[in-house]
């Protein structure tokens, strides 16, 4: 069986600010892990996600995360925040590389302040 | 190219009334899933399409959900009857290769269903 645990239903922070969305998984078998994120009125969009390959994954829009096995954590992280950055971001785990069910998180809510 | 739609994009209706929601997924696209999102809670898994065969259904409340893919193009997925707790948000996705050779899930933009 597998899960994710993102801690924080809502993460604040400034424009040009760090950003750090946590997530935690559990898994039974090598994970695959994603990160999507929501803008209003849109469908998910994938960011990132771990193959197995490098530990450290860049996406899309400046985001990166880092497969840590250790932590069993995906944490994503973006250097300097946008206000266009604002919108619920998904951590995600499957047993393959997304051909099978994700077993999503809660989501959380990144609010960016001018 | 077109991505994944869905129809209706809100819905309302009364408990013990039938929905009928449809999802168009992304032409060429032999896989279908749907996932579900009850307010406050995580995204879940309903069912896997391939083609009009149902894959893996294992995420299907009840009997009450009815999902099917007529000629393994769109898929529709009915609630009758509907309860409250059939309430939230439902997400269609497509799934296939993407430039490298891997493969993805493209999801659509939901339909919110609320049931009163």
């Amino acid at each position: 069986a597998q899960s994710v645990t993102q801690l924080g239903s809502h993460v604040s922070v400034s424009e040009g600010a760090l950003v750090l969305l946590r997530c935690n998984y559990s898994s039974s078998v090598p994970p695959y892990l994603f990160w999507y994120v929501q803008y209003p009125n849109q469908g998910l969009q994938l960011l990132l996600k771990y193959t197995s390959a490098a530990t450290l994954v860049k996406g899309i829009n400046g985001f990166e995360a880092e497969f840590k096995k250790s932590e069993t954590s995906f944490h994503l992280t973006k250097p300097s925040a946008h206000m266009s950055d604002a919108a619920e971001y998904f951590c995600a785990v499957s047993v393959n590389s997304g051909y099978s069910t994700l077993t999503f998180g809660k989501g959380t809510m990144l609010l960016v302040s001018p | 190219e077109a991505g994944v739609t869905q129809f209706p994009s809100h819905s309302v209706i009364e408990k013990g009334q039938t929905v009928t929601l449809r999802c168009d997924p992304i032409s060429g696209h032999d896989n279908l899933y749907w996932y579900r999102r009850v307010m406050g809670k995580e995204i879940k898994f309903l069912l896997h399409f391939v083609k009009e065969s149902k894959q893996d259904e294992s995420g299907m409340p009840n009997n009450r959900f009815l999902a099917e893919r007529t000629g393994g193009t769109y898929s529709t997925l009915k609630v009758q009857p509907a309860e409250l707790e059939d309430s939230g948000v439902y997400f269609c996705a497509s799934g296939g290769l993407v430039a490298g050779g891997t493969y993805e899930q493209y999801f659509g933009p939901g339909t919110r269903l609320t049931v009163t």
